[in-house]
């Protein structure tokens, strides 16, 4: 079964620190990977989206890796804001056509003054 | 561009009643998804459509929830009858085509509670 598993559930960190969030993935076969930003009461929005010949790309602060590997992302956040309270999900997506993509339960991200 | 738009964002009805939300999916993007999250399941998604014809609806939970898309500029989502069950924040995304990196744009979703 396609699931995709992120870790830690939960994270607080100060204002100006860094972070990583990571995500596991056993779908197969895969497509892309991408990182969605979730403010509260909002809508996902996308962060990155990586395919399988990426090993790393950058949105601002926001550095997502990927080794298809060992089937494994992460999300580098530098210099946190207060802004950057949310929730960050990790989504995959299989090849075979469509847009049928497995999401992660997220990551909540507090950053605190 | 508004973005996807959504309607209504709040919705509180009682078991057995009808709901229908409703999305406004981006100009000219011809792929449409809904989906539903709870804090237990997550986002799950529930049908797309592509070129307004459902492709894939095997995540529709029941034959409660029924969705449909009579032009590129509209869809319904709509339970009937509804259940405590039900009780989520639907989304409603689109994107410009199906299949690949296509990204998908999210609506700000429809707070549904059902008691």
């Amino acid at each position: 079964k396609n699931q995709v598993e992120q870790s830690p559930q939960s994270l607080i960190i100060l204002e100006g620190k860094n972070c990583t969030l990571q995500c596991n993935y056993t779908v197969s076969p895969f497509s892309n990977l991408r990182w969605y930003k979730q403010d509260t009461g909002r809508g996902p929005v996308s962060l990155t989206i990586m395919t399988f010949s990426e090993n790393t790309k950058s949105n601002g602060r926001y550095t997502a890796t990927l080794d298809a590997d060992t089937k494994q992302s992460s999300l580098h956040i530098t210099a946190s804001q207060l802004s950057d309270s949310a929730s960050y999900i990790c989504v995959v997506s299989g090849t075979g056509g469509g847009n049928k993509l497995t999401f992660g339960t997220g990551t909540q991200l507090k950053v605190e003054l | 561009d508004a973005g996807v738009i959504q309607s209504p964002r709040h919705e509180v009805t009682e078991m057995g009643q009808e709901v229908t939300l409703r999305c406004k999916p981006i100009s000219g993007h011809n792929s449409l998804f809904w989906y539903r999250q709870t804090m237990m399941r997550g986002l799950e998604l529930l049908i797309y459509f592509n070129n307004n014809v459902p492709i894939d609806d095997s995540g529709m939970p029941e034959d409660r929830f029924s969705a449909k898309m009579p032009n590129a500029s509209f869809s319904t989502l709509k339970i009937q009858p509804s259940e405590p069950r039900d009780s989520a924040v639907y989304f409603c995304a689109s994107s410009l085509n199906s299949g690949g990196v296509n990204e998908q744009y999210f609506g700000p979703g429809t707070r549904l509670t059902v008691t």
